[in-house]
């Protein structure tokens, strides 16, 4: 079955550590995003990526890092730069087509500071 | 600017109808959206409503679409228990660009 696939489940960083969130999809979508959700608030946009080797910044993207080397792929870095990193993050993918195309979503990742 | 506002909190019994309200900004918006959370999960896409469109039906979910008063509202029938989660509406940014504007998102609590 066709899907998004986040991992870890759950990630914990130390102080001045950085740390990588990977998302997959085998959806064959060109689209690729991250949000970061925190208790009570809607989702806020990271990075988004609209095709492989190009990617712009969302709202709240001081702090983080990303790359689209891959169709598949769009791993989110938290850098140490991030003071609050604490939050759920949800990567989507959506098809060609600009924002007229629902967005599908994996299942988070929870990050926490150790 | 862009917003979407939901209230926090629903509270229903189970067999009752809930109806979840979201006001939007945009109103060259093409697409709105239902999405549901449970907990720790991502968001799972419940249905869309094309901005031509007046109502949507889908099995136990009506969503109505005010375009005027730039109301959308989301009306489940006979709610279940398994319908306790978090709903999010949202809208398709500035045209042209792959942005989605998300509401704050509904608690809707089912009881027994």
């Amino acid at each position: 079955d066709g899907g998004i696939t986040q991992s870890p489940k759950y990630l914990f960083r130390k102080e001045g550590q950085n740390v990588t969130l990977s998302c997959e999809q085998n959806l064959n979508h060109d689209a690729m995003y991250w949000y970061r959700q925190d208790p009570g608030q809607g989702l806020r946009l990271i990075y988004y990526s609209q095709i492989v080797n190009d990617f712009q910044k969302g709202d709240i993207a001081e702090g983080y890092s990303v790359s689209r080397e891959k169709k598949e792929s769009f791993p989110l870095t938290v850098t140490s730069a991030q003071k609050n990193p604490t939050a759920f993050y949800l990567c989507a993918s959506s098809t060609p087509g600009g924002s007229n195309q629902p967005q599908h979503f994996g299942d988070g990742t929870r990050l926490s500071i150790l | 600017g862009e917003d979407v506002e939901q209230s926090l909190f629903l509270s229903v019994r189970e067999g009752d109808s809930s109806v979840i309200n979201c006001t939007y900004t945009d109103s060259s918006s093409t697409y709105l959206y239902w999405y549901k959370q449970e907990p720790g999960a991502g968001l799972q896409l419940l249905t869309y409503i094309f901005s031509n469109m007046d109502m949507k039906q889908d099995q136990r979910l009506t969503v109505l679409l005010n375009k005027k008063d730039k109301h959308l509202s989301l009306r489940i029938a006979d709610t279940q228990t398994g319908d306790s989660a978090i709903y999010f509406c949202a809208e398709t940014a500035t045209s042209g660009t792959y942005k989605y504007i998300f509401g704050t998102g509904t608690r809707l609590k089912v009881l027994a």
